[in-house]
C-alpha cells in the first residue's frame, strides 16, 4: 500500500463543534484530495491541493476548509459540524504526469455528528 | 465540464453470469479513464486504466469515444467480485480535479 494514513479512523462529535481530519503521506506526491462517501452519491470531491499552500474547492466544499502547510499533510476542517456532515471521508494522493500514475487512497475516516 | 455518469446504483447477478457496469463521461479532448474498486470496508484501489489496455481479475474496459463510454465487463462473474465499482476521470489539461461517478454496487449471488 502507498504510504498514506488518515487520522482519526473513527470520530463521534457533537453538532456545532469544529473537527479536523488529517491525511498524511510519505510518497512526496504533489496532489492530495479529500472526498466524502455517502450512499447514492458515491465519492464527492470536497477540496483538493496541487502543492503546498495551493488548494481549491471541489463540488461540496461548503462548511469545510483545508490547509496544506507541508507536502506530507493535508488537513480537512469542519468549521462547525452538522449532522449532514456525517459521512466517511477519504483522502487520496497522486503524482499526475508520471508514467502509470494513479490515485492512492487512505483507509477512510468514519465521522458521526450527533 | 468534466463529468462521469454511472447510471446503475445496483447490479445483481448470479455467479457465472456476464457483467457489464456502465460508465459514460463528458470531457473535451482525449480522456484517460480509470475503474476503481472498493471491497467491503476497504480503501479504494485501482482496478484498471484504459491506457494500459490490460485485463485485471478478468475485467476489461474499452474506451468508446463515439459513445463517450468506458463500460467495465467480465464474462463470468465470481462471488468475490461483489464490491463497489467507481469510474473515474483523472485531471486533464484544464483541471487538477479527479472526478468519480456515483458508483455501482455489484452483488454476485452463488
Amino acid at each position: 500500500d502507498a504510504g498514506i494514513t488518515q487520522s482519526p479512523r473513527h470520530k463521534v462529535t457533537e453538532t456545532g463543534t469544529p473537527v479536523t481530519l488529517r491525511c498524511h503521506q510519505t510518497e512526496n506526491h504533489r496532489y492530495m484530495y479529500w472526498y466524502r462517501q455517502d450512499p447514492g452519491h458515491g465519492l464527492r470531491l470536497i477540496h483538493y491541493s496541487y502543492g503546498v499552500k495551493d488548494t481549491d474547492k471541489g463540488e461540496v466544499s461548503d462548511g469545510y476548509s483545508v490547509s496544506r502547510s507541508k507536502t506530507e499533510d493535508f488537513l480537512l476542517t469542519l468549521e462547525s459540524a452538522t449532522s449532514s456532515q456525517t459521512s466517511v471521508y477519504f483522502c487520496a494522493i497522486s503524482e499526475w504526469g508520471a508514467s502509470n500514475t494513479e490515485a492512492f487512497f487512505g483507509q477512510g475516516t468514519r465521522l458521526t455528528v450527533v | 465540464a468534466q463529468r462521469v455518469t454511472q447510471p446503475e446504483k445496483l447490479l445483481s447477478v448470479f455467479k457465472g453470469a456476464p457483467v457489464e457496469l456502465k460508465c459514460n463521461y463528458s470531457y473535451s479532448g482525449s480522456p484517460e479513464l480509470f475503474w476503481y474498486v472498493q471491497y467491503s470496508r476497504q480503501r479504494l484501489q485501482l482496478l484498471l486504466r484504459h491506457i494500459s489496455r490490460e485485463s485485471i481479475k478478468g475485467f476489461t474496459a474499452d474506451l468508446n469515444k463515439g459513445e463517450t463510454s468506458f463500460h467495465l465487463k467480465k464474462p463470468f462473474a465470481q462471488e468475490e467480485d461483489s464490491a463497489m465499482y467507481y469510474c473515474a476521470l483523472p485531471p486533464g489539461s484544464n483541471t487538477d480535479k479527479l472526478i468519480f461517478g456515483t458508483g455501482t454496487r455489484l452483488q454476485v449471488f452463488p
